[in-house]
This record gives C-alpha cells, structure tokens and sequence, in this order.
C-alpha cells in the first residue's frame, strides 16, 4: 500500500498567501524528503529531513516531522507564481543509498 | 555538470513491439533508481543499480521488464512485448557517492504511449 500520503490533494492560493501541504506515512523510516514536480516535467529534490530531526528550513521552505504521529508538513511562504506545481513527499527506509515511497502528491496552484 | 539525461523524451509504440530506455546517471554518480509514475499517481519505484549488479528489483513486473547498468554506457530499461497498460511516464534518477547519497536528482522522464 501507499507509504506516503499527501494531504491536501489539490491546493489553490493567491501570490503572497502561504501554502501548507501535509504527508503521512506507515512505517518506520529514515529519512522524509520533499519534492516538486512542474507539469510534464521531472521531480525537484526541495529538503530532506530525517528521523531525529523535527524542522528544517530552506528558503522560504519549512517542514517539519513528527514521527510519533507519522506525518510531515511543508510550508511554503509568501508563495509565488512560479510555486505552481505537484509536490511529493518520499519517505526512505535505510540511510545512505536507499529507494524512496512516494505519496500521490498535492497539486497546487498560485494565482497572481 | 549536466543533470540526469534520459532518452527518447517521449516514446509511442504498439501493442507487442519493444520499448527500450535510456538513462545516463549525473557524472560520478554510480547507482541509478527507475521509478514509474501513472497519470495522476505518485512515482512506483521499480528497480535499484549499480554499475553491472541489480541491487533491488522488487519494484519491477516479473515478466517482460528487465533492466541493466553497464560497466560503459547507459543505464537501459527494456520492456518487451509492451501493452497499453504500461503507458506511463518512466522516471530515473541517480544519487551521488558520499554524504549526499540519500538525494536522488532525477531525469526529465520518458514518457511512453502504448497504442
């Protein structure tokens, strides 16, 4: 079954506004990590979190992850145009080289 | 140092033909991840390689999916006898060696029209 699952499906904002999407997952992991994918096109790595870490920032990034209840956020501010995408959260079993889970994702999209 | 490169970009083949595609990992990079995305899914994981060895296939079809990385050249999913089920949009990635190995930098995808 799915390991990973994005909540929520679908997102709408306008520019300025925050967006926060949500991921829950099954089983022990890891390691969390987020991605972007544009229209048609390939998958962003956008951060990385892992087990024993609960937030981290990058630019106007911010996730967090609560291991107790499964689940990881991100939060994106002051969004833009350009954020307009699918995002995926994958949740990693082993560190180093391991394969990853991916959720169905959450589409979202920013209206000027 | 030019990002994970996959051809064709788009591929269109009949029921019962041959799909062959091509990933060349990021230079340095020796593991190589092939990954399947449906419409509207998130991405399946279907085979994990290192150069000339299968680490984890747990991913893939048992029948008419096979995969390689050789010692020279690109790594190649080849799926035989192609039906329309296996239109999808198929995904590589590789990771780099050392402290970053756990982020995979993906391909632009190819995307595969079974008619």
């Amino acid at each position: 079954s799915q390991q990973g699952e994005e909540d929520p499906q679908a997102l709408s904002i306008q520019e300025g506004e925050n967006a926060t999407m949500n991921c829950s997952y099954k089983t022990s992991i890891n390691n969390l990590q987020w991605y972007r994918q544009n229209s048609g096109r390939g998958l962003v790595h956008l951060i990385l979190i892992r087990s024993n870490e609960r937030e981290k920032h990058s630019g106007r990034l911010r996730v967090t992850l609560d291991t107790s209840k499964k689940s990881s956020s991100l939060l994106i501010t002051a969004s833009r145009a350009a954020d307009t995408a699918s995002y995926f959260c994958a949740t990693a079993f082993n560190s180093g080289y391991s394969t990853l889970t991916f959720g169905k994702g959450t589409m979202l999209l920013v209206s000027p | 140092n030019a990002g994970v490169m996959q051809n064709p970009r788009h591929l269109v083949r009949r029921r019962g033909q041959e799909a062959r595609l091509r990933c060349s990992p990021m230079k340095g990079h020796s593991h190589v991840y092939w990954y399947r995305q449906l419409p509207e899914e998130g991405l399946k994981f279907m085979v994990y390689l290192q150069k000339e060895n299968i680490i984890d296939e747990s991913g893939m079809p048992k029948e008419r999916f096979s995969a390689e990385f050789p010692k020279e050249g690109p790594s190649i999913l080849r799926i035989q006898q192609v039906v329309r089920g296996d239109s999808a949009a198929y995904f590589c990635a590789s990771s780099p060696p050392g402290s970053g190995k756990e982020t995979q930098y993906f391909g632009p995808g190819t995307r595969l029209l079974v008619l």
